[in-house]
């Protein structure tokens, strides 16, 4: 599995556009980035999925430069609710087993 | 509604009282997980099965059992539960391969004195 390299927290104010990048250097040719949203005393919650270039959908848009080495999650016009640890996940279909979810990246919405 | 339950949500014991975590899932997922969330560690997978009668371990499975004999529940067994085994635990299904979508359940706060 690659190993993946993103911040531990970010602070944002209410209404801004937040972006958290991840890095994984070594993905492999089959890996797929996912990102999980998980609020306080909750399960993750899948949010986005790419492979290349860019993916948005109603929540977020994750954009993966074509050496694929980094991924940048999206948030557009935060809010407070928006307040959550992401994760970045990144490996491909052949496994068995789940994807490592680390720590994950702490943002932190002010009003 | 689509969904994972577990049971209890919050659960108190003592150190070597056996307990049992029930998880539950109503989407005909092929694959089950327990996590462990511990402050500053992340989620941590204890076991995973990929279907009935078949589980393997995790990255943390010491102290922990599991069974698989319906495809829909996924019960996860402390024998002789000891207090670094207090922790937020978490349920997770999902079809097909790993990079699907998984889904999580609400969790169970777990504390050992």
């Amino acid at each position: 599995l690659a190993k993946t390299t993103q911040p531990i927290s970010m602070d944002s104010y209410e209404g801004q556009e937040v972006n958290i990048t991840c890095s994984h250097n070594n993905i492999a040719t089959n890996d797929y980035i996912t990102w999980y949203q998980q609020f306080p005393s909750q399960g993750p919650r899948f949010i986005i999925q790419g492979y290349k270039t860019k993916v948005t959908n109603e929540v977020a848009s994750l954009f993966i430069p074509a050496d694929r080495k980094s991924s940048t999650l999206s948030l557009p016009r935060v809010s407070l609710s928006d307040t959550a640890v992401y994760y970045c996940l990144v490996g491909d279909d052949t496994g068995a087993n789940n994807l490592f979810f680390g720590t994950g990246t702490r943002l932190t919405v002010i009003p | 509604e689509a969904q994972v339950t577990q049971n209890p949500r919050y659960l108190i014991t003592v150190t070597g009282k056996k307990l049992t975590v029930t998880c539950s899932q109503n989407m005909n997922h092929e694959y089950m997980s327990w996590y462990r969330q511990d402050p500053g560690l992340g989620l941590r997978q204890i076991y995973y099965s990929m279907n009935v009668e078949v589980t393997d371990k995790g990255d943390v499975p010491e102290g922990y059992k599991v069974s698989r004999k319906e495809k829909r529940n996924f019960p996860l067994i402390l024998e002789s539960p000891s207090p670094n085994q207090t922790s937020l635990y978490f349920c997770a299904s999902r079809t097909g391969g790993a990079v699907n979508e998984q889904f999580f359940g609400p969790g169970t706060r777990l504390t050992v004195l």
